[in-house]
């Protein structure tokens, strides 16, 4: 089973709005990352938010973490057509092998 | 930097044959983990490699097999093909264990 679950699994907004992901995982994490991929092709690394941290920026995006939830989120603000994708989160483990495991993503779609 | 590159890009194979995937890791990488991703899954996690070692292995039977040479660079071996293998196979690499990975564009392999 994957570790990390996005919500939701599909998102559709227009070009300025904000749009927000959610992740939620069942074990304590080490660190959780977020990836973008375009059209089924390689992922790209977005940003990696540590156990102990709660919130990163990273330009337009925003990315926070409640470990007692056991859950994070990604804000993109001012979305962009260019922003259209599949987003994932992927969890390392505490103690484990450092594998990050994926979710199955959020499809972002945005309309010009 | 050059980025992880991964050949060939598509490759169509018949069931029962065997196939080599290749990935060439990003500069001073020295981890290096393959994923398999079915159609609008998220990428699940084959092995790892660190330091020509496989570290870490995910949930695929046997007859997945890989290597990681001396400069890092990594093959895939997949025998006796299903119909199932078909999928976009993803390379990574990182620089620490567990931490951001840098994706190769991936091969999408067709089993017939």
């Amino acid at each position: 089973s994957q570790q990390g679950e996005e919500d939701p699994q599909a998102l559709s907004i227009q070009e300025g709005e904000n749009a927000t992901m959610n992740c939620s995982y069942k074990t304590s994490i080490n660190n959780l990352q977020w990836y973008r991929q375009n059209s089924g092709r390689g992922l790209v690394h977005l940003i990696l938010i540590r156990s102990n941290e709660r919130e990163k920026h990273s330009g337009r995006l925003r990315v926070t973490l409640d470990t007692s939830k056991k859950s994070s989120s990604l804000l993109i603000t001012a979305s962009r057509a260019a922003d259209t994708a599949s987003y994932f989160c992927a969890t390392v483990v505490s103690g484990g092998s450092y594998i990050p495991t994926f979710g199955r993503g959020t499809s972002l779609i945005v309309h010009p | 930097e050059t980025g992880v590159t991964q050949s060939p890009t598509h490759l169509i194979k018949t069931r029962g044959q065997q196939v080599t995937l290749r990935c060439s890791s990003q500069s001073g990488h020295n981890t290096v983990s393959w994923y398999q991703q079915a159609l609008g899954q998220g990428p699940q996690f084959i092995f790892q490699y660190y330091r020509e070692e496989e570290n870490g292995r995910g949930n695929f039977p046997p007859r997945f097999s890989g290597l990681q040479f001396p400069n890092y660079s990594s093959e895939l071996n997949v025998n006796a093909l299903e119909l199932d293998d078909s999928a976009l196979y993803l390379c990574a690499s990182s620089r620490l264990q567990g931490y951001e990975q840098y994706f190769g564009p991936g091969t999408r392999l067709t089993v017939t």
